[in-house]
This record gives structure tokens, sequence and C-alpha cells, in this order.
């Protein structure tokens, strides 16, 4: 299996930082990375996929960049309905695999 | 648009079989470019993908869960279903539906979870 690790596993930022997370995978993936947004008790909702487009719907401060092995999801200006638990997961082999999540909150 | 809402008992005893219905509304699960997944997240834990149901009845599986899953679909009432067999405690989780579906980029197509239910949770216990 394809392992994916995020960090941090956690972080605490202010309103208006700029946020990035990364994700990297233990073999190469190319480009086939999304990041998930998770908040409790609501459904994921997909952020980035192809680990740089933007799904629609989405805020335009969210951005993803890399490839190969080396990911990251950035949120340019960071908002209070940002706090949640974000994903990595890579599409090029099966089993489908997770990140281990990066838990964001605001300070 | 499309929606997926997870069903099933929210208790179940250790040994016994898991079963759980993914209802799809806005759409057909008989969409050929579409695949559908189960997904679990254990309290604390990550996701965890289970396995999938593609092209009109096919599946596939995560080997981890050593042949104790199975996903069949219900084309009359537009649903699939996920049955895990002899559980234990660490089968205890939100389970979660979702659709896979094909984003084109130029000329290249990916898929991602575009679509996901609230989850559901299963908590395995006597």
């Amino acid at each position: 299996d394809i392992q994916m690790t995020q960090s941090p596993s956690s972080l605490s930022a202010s309103v208006g930082d700029r946020v990035t997370i990364t994700c990297q995978a233990s073999q190469d993936i190319t480009n086939y990375l999304n990041w998930y947004q998770h908040k409790p008790g609501k459904a994921p909702r997909l952020l980035i996929y192809a680990a740089s487009n933007l799904q629609r719907g989405a805020p335009s401060r969210f951005s993803g960049s890399g490839s190969g092995t080396a990911f990251t999801l950035t949120i340019s200006s960071l908002q209070p309905e940002d706090t949640a638990t974000y994903y990595c997961q890579q599409y090029d082999n099966l089993p489908l695999t997770f990140g281990q999540g990066t838990r964001l909150e605001i300070k | 648009q499309v929606q997926l809402q997870e069903s099933g008992p929210g208790l179940v005893k250790p040994s016994q079989t898991l079963s759980l219905t993914c209802t799809v509304s806005g759409g057909s699960i008989s969409s050929g470019s579409d695949y559908w997944s189960w997904i679990r997240q254990p309290a604390g834990k990550g996701l965890e993908w289970i396995g999938r149901l593609y092209n009109s009845g096919n599946t596939i599986y995560n080997p981890s869960l050593e042949s104790r899953a199975i996903i069949l679909e219900d084309t009359s009432n537009n649903l699939f279903s996920l049955g895990l067999s002899s559980v234990t405690a660490a089968d205890t989780a939100v389970y979660y539906c979702a659709r896979e579906t094909t984003l084109q980029v130029g000329v290249y197509y990916y898929y991602a979870m575009d679509v996901w239910g609230q989850g559901t949770t299963v908590t395995v216990s006597s």
C-alpha cells in the first residue's frame, strides 16, 4: 500500500494567516492526489483534485501544488470557517489511501 | 444534485455481520463512469477505504479487510450496500459512502470522491 504522511498533525493559526499543510507519498504518485476538508458531524468535502485543481464551489483561497511524492495544500488567508481536519488521498494505486489528517484550529 | 444517505443498525454484536445501505438520490448508480465507495473512520483515527462498486456490479476491496467485506448494488432501488462479516470491536467506526467521479483536466481524466454521505456510526459491542 502507498503510505501518505501529512504534517503537521495539528496546527493553530490566526484569521488572515497563510497556512500550509504538506503530504508525502511513500512512492511516486504523479499528480493523483486529492485534498478533502472534514468538519465534525459533516460529510467530507472535496477541495482539490489532481494535486492542483480547485473543485467547483470550493473557495479560491484554497490551492494545491506538488507532484511525484511531495504535495502541499495552502490556505492563502485563513477564515474562521476553515476550522476542520484536512486529508490528502492518493489515487495512483489500489487500495486508495489517505493521510492521517491535519487538524486546523483558529487561535 | 446527487446526494447519498447511509442507513443501518448502529449496534452490532461481535462475530456478527454489519449491514449498511447507501441510498443515492439525484443520480443513478448505473452511471457507467462513476464508482461507488465505502470508507470508514474509527474514532480518533483517519479514513480507511473499504472498497468500491463499479461498471455495473464489479467490486474491488481493500485487502486489509481480509475478504470480510462485500458490496452489492440494487439498481431497482438505486442503492448499494456494504456487508462486513465477523466483526470485532476494531470495526467500530463511522461509515461513509461516497461517489467517485471523473474530473477533466485538459485531455486527462482524474477520479475524486466528490459527493459523500453524512456518515453513520456503527458500534460493535455485546
